[in-house]
């Protein structure tokens, strides 16, 4: 059974920095490329990172070029996301999704439960 | 990036009724990759639709997706009390992948 779990979030000040975690099991980590998903209080959901199986190939929607790094741990079937310089409009509850395939843009067949971030002064 | 917008914004129906939900994207999807999500409420969203029309593993086949370039459509035949919930259409046909602004169904 896919499970993924993350964790990491919590309340931050505007300008401040997070790394939120995804522990995966019950798939083989380096088979299948992985993302975030993030979704505003009462909003709907906006794709924020994407990262390949390899872990060779990563791409970030606008809003977090240049501030959001993803990466994964194939040996710990572990996705990471380091955000910086953190920002009010940030705070969502972030989700990690499982792709079915290896890389590419795809659809998203496993999701965790989320995890909350919220920027605040 | 393709956008997509989702019609009715909220649609209120009763158990047993067809519900038909709408989402249009603003240029062609890509070999109709477009996916449906379900989503309860405090719960993260559910696949239950992919490649326009494919059912997700262990979806009731009351659910139904239909369409091909700019217009799907999601289809649930009768509603069971647990269908009542926010639907969110995906289109992954070109990167970045965009999702639209969701349904709300809701019990009338």
């Amino acid at each position: 059974e896919v499970k993924l779990l993350e964790s990491g979030g919590g309340l931050v000040q505007p300008g401040g920095s997070l790394r939120l975690s995804c522990a995966g099991s019950g798939f083989t980590s380096s088979s299948y490329a992985m993302s975030w998903v993030r979704q505003a209080p009462g909003k709907g959901l906006e794709w924020v990172s994407g990262i390949s199986g390899s872990g060779g190939t990563t791409d970030y929607a606008d809003s977090g070029k240049g501030r959001f790094t993803i990466s994964r741990d194939n040996s710990r079937n572990t996705l990471y996301l380091q955000m910086n310089s953190l920002r009010a409009e940030d705070t969502a509850v972030y989700y990690c999704a499982k792709v079915p395939r290896r890389s590419g843009t795809y659809y998203f067949d496993y999701w965790g439960q989320g995890t909350l971030v919220t920027v605040s002064s | 990036e393709i956008v997509l917008t989702q019609s009715p914004g909220t649609l209120s129906l009763s158990p047993g009724e067809r519900a038909t939900l709408s989402c249009r994207a603003s240029q062609s999807v890509s070999s109709n990759n477009l996916a449906w999500y379900q989503q309860k409420p405090g719960q993260a969203p559910r696949l239950l639709i992919y490649g326009a029309s494919s059912r997700a593993t262990g979806i009731p086949d009351r659910f139904s997706g239909s369409g091909s370039g700019t217009d799907f459509t999601l289809t649930i035949s009768r509603l069971e009390p647990e269908d009542f919930a926010a639907y969110y259409c995906q289109q992954y046909g070109s990167s970045p992948c965009s999702f639209g602004q969701g349904t709300k169904l809701e019990i009338k």
